[in-house]
């Protein structure tokens, strides 16, 4: 069965300059979900879209910012990056609100940010 | 402020036994509990849910048991397999509204040995 994607699955990058992650959802799911995920942390919620609108946000900092476009693929954009910002983070997709009380999210691999 | 707790960051268990992860809520608002296993390098990987109008819900080797005035859930395993060796997250989400964020605990590394 087909799986959240996402790309890079690791990327490294220079304190200051800017990243932008890739999440293409499971085929007819709706709604995506982006986790941050420190060393020895749990996933902290970020941000969600359903039918390419905002539905949620988290602790995201400004320097961020996200969409989800019209084949419903989502793209997290990091500018101005910070050491802190090293973690890994993780797309989640689901049928959203068609079922009315939501679906299971299904997770992808993650990519793993490294800045130095 | 810890709304999902797993006081428990590891667990070691004989194979063919069976394994008991637990995980602890604060927010009453929470009604849908799910419980994914993470190996290194990859995302969490679902494996069961509940929702708070149960008391129990099992999937083959895995039950999960939901206790509201406690506002405790447990993931038993059994028989426990090596294979089963993983991170395991509990999460919670609150149904109402619009969004269905999850809440995750910070994991138990389980262990089973052969």
């Amino acid at each position: 069965a087909a799986g959240v994607i996402q790309s890079p699955r690791h990327l490294i990058k220079e304190k200051r300059e800017t990243a932008t992650l890739k999440c293409y959802p499971i085929p007819r799911h709706d709604t995506v979900y982006w986790y941050q995920q420190g060393p020895g942390q749990d996933p902290q919620f970020l941000i969600s879209f359903y039918e390419k609108m905002q539905s949620d946000k988290g602790s995201i900092p400004d320097r961020f910012s996200a969409q989800q476009f019209s084949d419903y693929h989502s793209e997290l954009n990091m500018s101005s990056l910070e050491l802190g910002d090293s973690a890994l983070y993780f797309c989640a997709s689901s049928q959203g609100l068609a079922g009315g009380r939501g679906d299971t999210q299904y997770f992808g691999p993650g990519t793993r940010l490294t800045v130095l | 402020d810890q709304q999902v707790k797993q006081n428990s960051p590891s667990l070691s268990v004989q194979e063919g036994r069976i394994s008991i992860l637990n995980c602890d809520y604060t927010n009453s608002m929470f009604d849908y509990f799910l419980w994914y296993k993470k190996y290194p390098a990859e995302g969490p990987t679902f494996l069961i849910s509940i929702s708070s109008i149960k008391d129990k819900n099992e999937d083959g080797r895995f039950t999960v048991f939901l206790n509201k005035s406690a506002k405790h859930l447990s993931l038993h395993i059994v028989p426990s397999q090596p294979g089963d060796s993983a991170v395991y997250f509990c999460a919670a989400r609150n149904s109402g509204g619009s969004n269905y964020k999850l809440t995750f605990g910070k994991g138990t590394l389980l262990t089973v040995n052969p």
